[in-house]
């Protein structure tokens, strides 16, 4: 079945420290890779997404994930942790010959403690 | 401003009465989503719509209803069918046009709480 996956329901990172939210996925064929941040009672907030090419991509806020086929991950890093960074973040991947369906993960609540 | 609009922001039910979700979006996006979502899970996909008066149910389309009449709205019914409605839902959409790879945009959410 294919899915996708965040190990950690929760990080805790101190303030301007690096943080890391781990995502790994299991699809056949070749994924559209997105993460997503969502704020206490808001919607979500795209952050970046990979395509092709580049295995590091940038996106909002500092943020950047890297894409590694062979471990098939997609980790959210950030060199330097803000206290505003606190929220719950989801990845999610969609298949490149899909009917435009998204496959979501669980979400894992980053906490960045003063 | 683009965006997309849910209304309204909180909701209460009582047990049997069907209720509607305002969903709008001024994106001119072809596809519009509904999700449900509840604590400590993922986004899960109640339907979906490419184009006007066409959709398909998602994952857990059981206990409700959506209609697309217009481009922009995209409402989503919770009837008395569905057993555990109470949740938050959001409504998204995307650029469909042949590129699987846009990402999609989320309204602000309806937390709905039956009573």
């Amino acid at each position: 079945a294919q899915s996708v996956a965040q190990p950690e329901d929760q990080v805790n990172v101190a303030e301007g420290n690096p943080l890391t939210v781990k995502c790994t996925y299991s699809v056949s064929g070749n994924p559209y890779l997105f993460w997503y941040v969502q704020y206490p009672n808001r919607g979500l907030q795209f952050l970046l997404k990979y395509i092709t090419g580049d295995n590091l991509v940038k996106g909002s806020y500092g943020f950047e994930a890297e894409f590694n086929k062979s471990q098939t991950s997609f980790h959210l890093k950030k060199p330097s942790a803000l206290v505003s960074d606190s929220a719950l973040y989801f990845c999610a991947v969609r298949l490149s010959d899909s009917n435009y369906q998204l496959i979501w993960g669980a979400g894992t609540k980053l906490i960045i403690k003063p | 401003d683009g965006g997309i609009t849910q209304s309204p922001k909180y909701l209460f039910r009582k047990e049997g009465q069907n209720v509607t979700l305002s969903c709008e979006q001024n994106l001119n996006h072809d596809a519009m989503y509904w999700y449900r979502q509840d604590p400590g899970q993922g986004l899960r996909l109640i339907y979906y719509s490419q184009i006007v008066n066409d959709f398909q149910k998602g994952d857990i389309a059981e206990g409700y209803s959506v209609s697309r009449e217009k481009k922009e709205s995209f409402p989503l019914t919770v009837t008395s069918a569905q057993k555990n409605p109470t949740a938050f839902y959001l409504c998204a959409s995307s650029i469909i046009l042949g590129q699987p790879y846009n990402e999609q945009f989320f309204g602000p959410g309806t937390r709905l709480t039956v009573l």
